[in-house]
């Protein structure tokens, strides 16, 4: 049992490039989501999902886009990458109004 | 706009103090309470959560108790150790969504 993955770990973009960042679980949850740790500002929900198929917008979705097509991933994409996403993202999973389970995070830096 | 608040921002105890750490909330219409800890440079890991219907909820040296009325928790750490040392975070959560507070670092010296 996995848990939750993200991939990758570390990540460089220049401003104006693209990239997904994963996030896989193996626990069969319904909902999954991400969030921004900021220095200051705690963390901060992007987008989430209730279900395969269904995303919603969370605090500070600008810029990025995700979608549901499986139970096991939710991908965040950074459509065109600027120095205000440096930060660190993290995937979580939950089901219903049980635990959130966080994972490792990725850590992303654009010049 | 449910806003999550922690206080203190800092905290150093000697090892073996019993301390609390709190947290307050704006929006009683909440399902539940979260307790994580965070590493530096590392991420969160679950604590203890609560529930909207629950007072308290007890892990070892741990007890978090909740207070939906006056929108308060708290997480009260017994006999504290130097590996205590690190971030807490508190976060509501409503339909798989979670809002945090900002957090409190704990130091605990020997």
């Amino acid at each position: 049992n996995a848990g939750v993955t993200q991939t990758p770990k570390f990540q460089v973009l220049k401003t104006g490039q693209s990239m997904t960042l994963q996030c896989a679980q193996d626990m069969n949850h319904e909902y999954m989501s991400w969030y921004r740790q900021d220095p200051g500002m705690g963390l901060r929900l992007i987008h989430y999902s209730v279900g395969a198929g269904i995303t919603d917008q969370g605090e500070v979705p600008n810029g990025y886009n995700v979608s549901r097509s499986t139970t096991e991933d939710f991908p965040l994409r950074l459509l065109s990458a600027a120095p205000s996403q440096t930060s660190v993202y993290f995937c979580a999973t939950g089901q219903g109004a049980g635990e959130q389970y966080f994972g490792p995070g990725t850590r992303l830096t654009v010049t | 706009k449910q806003e999550v608040t922690q206080i203190p921002a800092a905290l150093s105890v000697p090892e073996g103090e019993n301390l609390v750490l709190n947290c307050s909330f704006t929006d009683s219409a909440i399902y539940n309470l979260q307790w994580f800890r965070q590493d530096p440079g590392k991420g969160l890991t679950s604590l203890l959560l609560i529930q909207s219907s629950q007072r308290e909820q007890t892990s070892g040296r741990l007890n978090a108790s909740l207070d939906k009325s006056s929108g308060r928790s708290t997480l009260y750490i017994a006999a504290s150790q130097p590996g205590d040392s690190a971030t807490y975070l508190c976060a509501v959560g409503n339909t798989g969504k979670l809002i945090f507070g900002q957090g409190t670092t704990l130091q605990v010296k020997p």
